[in-house]
């Protein structure tokens, strides 16, 4: 059984187009999180809810959007993509908040913008 | 923000050998995990050490909050070991970071 999994696993797209990135967990976790990893690995979070509230909201334009249906899903949609949002985009949940526990990770995303 | 910085940024070691990576921070933190990303992209939480010291077979870590600093032990290395190895930090919520990572090669 998959614990975390995320689809697609390979995004290609035009600038300017809107994408949705899904991710769900089988974990019973209470807390999920979305991080993006440039081109030189670099890692940053982006967004992390809570029993489907957010919690943390890093600098982010407002172009992406998380959207969580239930605590065991939550999907980040893009607007208006642009170059600079290639990356993979890695979802992953936790049994607590506040980045205070382990965390797993889905398999990643890799989005390539053209 | 608070500043991590990770060292050797790249280490290449023959199997079997033992290596220390380390975490360096700038400021006071309430988290500190490490990561590791194997080859294939996938990533594994190894330790949640805000503090102390943990074993995890032949991985082990240690915390020094006061001195702001973090090591990652990795004995009898194996080819498996290779990847990327990310140490990230909490500012008491204000802030998750990670830092830039170290590159390990174990050579068979």
């Amino acid at each position: 059984d998959t614990a975390v999994s995320q689809t697609p696993k390979y995004l290609v797209t035009q600038m300017g187009n809107d994408k949705s990135i899904k991710c769900e967990q089988n974990l019973g976790h209470d807390t999920m999180y979305w991080y993006k990893q440039d081109s030189k690995k670099f890692l940053k979070i982006m967004f992390s809810y809570n029993n489907k509230e957010l919690i943390i909201n890093e600098t982010v334009p407002n172009r992406f959007s998380p959207k969580s249906p239930d605590k065991a899903h939550l999907n980040l949609h893009i607007n208006s993509l642009e170059l600079g949002d290639s990356a993979v985009y890695f979802c992953a949940s936790s049994q607590k908040g506040g980045l205070r526990d382990e965390q797993f990770f889905g398999p990643g995303t890799r989005l390539t913008v053209l | 923000g608070i500043q991590v910085e990770q060292s050797p940024p790249d280490l290449i070691l023959q199997e079997g050998a033992n290596s220390t990576l380390r975490c360096n921070f700038s400021d006071s933190v309430n988290n500190l995990q490490w990561f590791h990303q194997n080859p294939w992209g996938q990533l594994i939480n190894l330790f949640y050490i805000p503090s102390g010291t943990k074993q995890n077979g032949r991985l082990s870590a240690t915390t020094v909050a006061t001195e702001r600093y973090s090591l990652l032990y990795i004995s009898s290395s194996q080819t498996t070991d290779s990847g990327v190895y990310f140490c990230a930090v909490t500012n008491y919520g204000q802030n998750f970071v990670f830092g830039p990572g170290t590159r390990l090669s174990v050579l068979p």
